[in-house]
């Protein structure tokens, strides 16, 4: 149980387009989900947290702008990076928690390359 | 301030032998734990979390942890490490809010 999913797993984009990455919660209902930037060999770094229905919660130096995030529904929350340049370049991660101050379950990732 | 501290940033260890991963936070109160394993261009894989109650928790794959309030660690254990053991381990913790704190990360490598 408790399985997130991520689509796509990787994308190559041409500099100044948007993508956008899925993160969805297959077996519970997430009432939080998280985003999440990894550089190489370092560890996590939260962007941002998303409620089901409201606007997300984005971290300081965070552009909401530039990544915009909606949580549609108790399974599914979507991150658009908008305009992406080369230095977007990153892997992504999300993760979804059942409850408030519970365990996160995260996503196998999203490898974005902007040429 | 609350933080977290993995002081190991790699560790070798042959197959077959012990393996202890060490984990340190700062925190007036007890926290919510948790360890996770990332394998090369993956996710995260939660390996065991410690919440309340007994103090030694099991996790998926032989994997252990003790949490020790008066060393304010949260030590992963296995007796016996596989060759598949290698990655990238993470302690994480829940302080008063519902944001996850990461340690640096401590990269695992094995040794046949």
């Amino acid at each position: 149980g408790a399985v997130v999913s991520q689509h796509p797993s990787w994308v190559i984009c041409k500099s100044g387009t948007s993508v956008k990455i899925e993160c969805r919660s297959l077996d519970f209902q997430a009432t939080t989900m998280f985003w999440y930037r990894q550089f190489p060999k370092q560890s996590l770094m939260l962007m941002a947290t998303s409620n089901e229905g409201s606007k997300a919660t984005y971290e300081q130096g965070v552009e909401k702008d530039k990544f915009l995030i909606n949580h549609a529904s108790l399974t599914l929350s979507t991150l658009t990076v908008t305009s992406a340049h080369p230095e977007d370049s990153s892997f992504y991660i999300c993760s979804a928690s059942p409850g408030y101050k519970d365990t996160q379950y995260f996503g196998p990732g999203t490898r974005l390359t902007v040429l | 301030a609350q933080s977290v501290t993995q002081p190991d940033i790699h560790i070798t260890v042959s197959e077959g032998a012990s393996l202890e991963l060490r984990c340190n936070y700062s925190y007036g109160a007890t926290p919510y734990l948790f360890w996770y394993v990332q394998s090369p261009g993956q996710g995260l894989q939660l390996l065991l979390k410690y919440f309340s109650g007994d103090t030694l928790v099991q996790g998926i794959k032989g994997f252990e942890a003790e949490f020790k309030r008066s060393q304010s660690s949260f030590n992963l254990r296995k007796p016996s490490v596989h060759w598949s053991d290698a990655a990238e381990y993470f302690c994480a913790v829940l302080f008063n809010t519902d944001k996850l704190i990461f340690g640096t990360g401590t990269r695992l490598q094995v040794f046949p």
